[in-house]
């Protein structure tokens, strides 16, 4: 079956320690997405990625990073810089920009 | 920058009535606007989309009507049911760049 995978489903993160969250798309899709959610916040984009080898910054990319090294793939650093990473994490991906599909979310705390 | 406006945040509707759902965006040049309901602890999931080159498009109980004047775009669900009780994305993509962003939703209650 075609989807986007995430995982894991939950992680629990110490304060000052990285943690990277996995997505992995077997759809062939060219563009990938990061978002974040919070209550009453709605959907925050932090990084996007339209091809291999590239990415641009959302709204929020700051405290995390990313890399596009495969088509399938694009994990999310939540970095030490982030002050307040516990969220709701959402990975999409796209042809284009459209039809967009959404993995099933990672939610991360910090204990 | 680019923005998305939703309205209301949440909404109550008794089983059987309609439910609108409106929003706005910032940037003219949007081009693809799609509509996606999100379940408790779930990604969301695509329900109906609609191009800048189309006034209305329809899907069985759910609709989307788009005024690129105005810049203005709508969610029209009929006849609900209480299964349609989710919080409710809208979106515009920019064109160009791919990059999608998104309404901060709309809770909908569909009472018995």
């Amino acid at each position: 079956d075609g989807g986007i995978t995430q995982s894991p489903k939950y992680l629990f993160r110490k304060e000052g320690q990285n943690v990277t969250l996995s997505c992995e798309q077997n759809l062939n899709h060219d563009a990938m997405y990061w978002y974040r959610q919070d209550p009453g916040q709605g959907l925050r984009l932090i990084y996007y990625s339209q091809i291999v080898n590239d990415f641009q910054k959302g709204d929020i990319a700051e405290g995390y990073s990313v890399s596009r090294e495969k088509k399938e793939s694009f994990p999310l650093t939540v970095t030490s810089a982030q002050k307040n990473p516990t969220a709701f994490y959402l990975c999409a991906s796209s042809i284009s920009g459209r039809k967009a599909f959404f993995g099933q979310g990672t939610r991360l705390t910090v204990v | 920058g680019e923005n998305v406006e939703q309205h209301p945040s949440t909404l109550s509707v008794q089983e059987g009535d309609s439910a609108v759902i409106k929003c706005t965006y910032s940037d003219s040049a949007s081009n693809y606007f799609p509509w996606y309901k999100q379940e408790l602890g779930k990604g969301p999931q695509l329900i109906i989309d609609i191009r800048s080159n189309v006034g209305e498009k329809k899907d069985q109980r759910i609709a989307v009507t788009l005024n690129k004047t105005a810049k203005h775009f709508s969610l029209h669900i009929t006849e609900t049911q209480p299964e349609d009780s989710a919080v409710y994305f809208c979106a515009a993509r920019y064109y160009g760049d791919d990059k999608i962003i998104f309404g901060k939703g709309t809770r909908l209650h569909i009472l018995p």
